[in-house]
């Protein structure tokens, strides 16, 4: 059973970088895209961009071009997501999620994270 | 980006109630459209993909239809644990956006 667990909860000031990391397990990690998908606090949810575990290509939505960054090390089967420049009303839960068709960048998350916290506050 | 726009935002219902959630895309989505269910401090969960297809694993009381701009979920007899929140997402054209959220609660 596919299985994602992210890193914990983090508290930054405004103006410094987060890297949250999402590891997989108990499927092939290279074979699956990964999405990030952001939640502020009591709002709805805002698609962030997805990472190809097997090339590392990436695209983001335009919104987050130029400040975020999502790596991947395939030898731990653990994809990264890195947002720069953090403002306050970045606070929020960000998710890593798996595409549910293997090789296909376009579809919907059948497995999700269990969500990391991030705090911007000076 | 293409605007998706679920209605209604608020839905009051009791168990045992059908229901249903509409979600329209500002332009034609073909049938590239899931549903998800959001319960308070859990992580979203895949219903239904492909405008109609039924998750792995999930009710047979949930069900997707719709096509091009204009799509439903309907959820009948509805059990304690389906009061929560609905998304629907596009994923025809990037970035894969959701519709803001159907709260549904008793």
């Amino acid at each position: 059973q596919a299985l994602l667990v992210q890193s914990g909860a983090e508290v930054r000031k405004p103006g410094a970088s987060v890297k949250v990391s999402c590891k997989s397990s108990g499927y092939n990690f290279i074979n699956y895209y990964i999405f990030w998908v952001r939640q502020a606090p009591g709002q709805g949810l805002e698609w962030m961009g997805w990472i190809n575990p097997l090339s590392g290509g990436t695209n983001y939505a335009q919104k987050f071009q130029g400040w975020v960054t999502m790596t991947r090390d395939t030898s731990i089967s653990t994809v990264y997501m890195e947002l720069n420049r953090l403002k306050s009303d970045d606070t929020a839960l960000y998710y890593c999620a798996r595409g549910n068709t293997p090789f296909d960048s376009s579809g919907s998350a059948d497995t999700w994270g269990q969500g990391t916290l991030v705090t911007v506050s000076s | 980006d293409i605007q998706m726009t679920q209605s209604p935002s608020t839905l009051s219902a009791s168990v045992g109630d059908t229901v249903s959630i509409t979600c329209r895309a500002s332009q034609t989505i073909l049938t590239w459209l899931a549903w998800y269910q959001q319960t308070p401090g859990k992580a979203p969960k895949l219903l239904i993909y492909k405008a109609s297809t039924l998750e792995s694993g999930v009710p047979s009381r949930f069900s997707g239809s719709g096509s091009g701009t204009e799509f439903t979920l309907t959820l009948s007899s509805l059990q304690p644990d389906d009061f929560a929140t609905y998304y629907c997402q596009q994923y025809v054209s990037f970035p894969y956006t959701f519709g803001q959220g159907t709260k549904l609660e008793i």
